[in-house]
């Protein structure tokens, strides 16, 4: 079963745009971590946010996390082309030791 | 430092016969995890190794998927007999203590179809 689920599905922007997206769970978690997957590749993990953090920031992409309302964001600003991904949450459930991923963003720059 | 590696990248085969994926994780890496992925799906946990034994295979199909990893480095998963359904990539990733909140590391992947 997905612990995260993101959202939107898929979100279509204009390259220099800042692209937002969210992934929601269910269970406590020791963190979560985001990650990203180009076409016909492997994943690239991101970022990383634990438990007792609330915001984190990596270049351009900036994740917050509310573990009260068991969600984070992922935003990444001033979009380029090469951004063109999907991007997947996956969470460190609380004693499972393993990540469940969620079912991703599928984002697409245009230019 | 060099990445996780897989092979084959990709593999046709018929329904019924079977298949194997080679995995090798980053050096010093003691723990290693089979994915599944299917088109437009997130990946799915299937064996995850604690050098070189077992931490959870809960979601393997045991009927027809095996996994190994010999003196904890290198892993093989085997799909016999192979199924329409079992069409996905399947990743390999590794890290060094996910209990210690490390990420996890990700070979390429070897896209299976099966026909």
């Amino acid at each position: 079963s997905q612990q995260g689920e993101e959202d939107p599905q898929a979100l279509s922007i204009q390259e220099g745009e800042n692209a937002t997206m969210n992934c929601s769970y269910k269970t406590s978690i020791n963190n979560l971590q985001w990650y990203r997957q180009n076409s016909g590749r492997g994943l690239v993990h991101l970022i990383l946010i634990r438990s007792n953090e609330r915001e984190k920031h990596s270049g351009r992409l900036r994740v917050t996390l509310d573990t009260s309302k068991k969600s984070s964001s992922l935003l990444i600003t001033a979009s380029r082309a090469a951004d063109t991904a999907s991007y997947f949450c996956a969470t460190d459930a609380r004693g499972a030791q393993k990540l469940v991923f969620g079912q991703g963003t599928r984002l697409t720059i245009n230019p | 430092e060099a990445g996780v590696a897989q092979s084959p990248r990709y593999k046709i085969i018929e329904k019924r016969q079977s298949v194997a994926f080679w995995c090798n994780p980053i050096s010093g890496h003691a723990t290693l995890y089979w994915y599944q992925q299917i088109l437009g799906q997130g990946p799915k946990l299937l064996i995850q190794f604690q050098n070189n034994g077992v931490v959870d295979d809960s979601q393997l199909p045991k009927d027809r998927f095996s996994a190994e990893r010999l003196k904890g480095v290198d892993s093989t998963l085997k799909i016999q007999p192979a199924k329409l359904e079992d069409s996905a990539v399947y990743l390999c990733a590794s890290s060094l203590d996910l209990a210690q909140g490390a990420y996890q590391a990700f070979g390429p992947g070897t896209r299976l179809t099966v026909t």
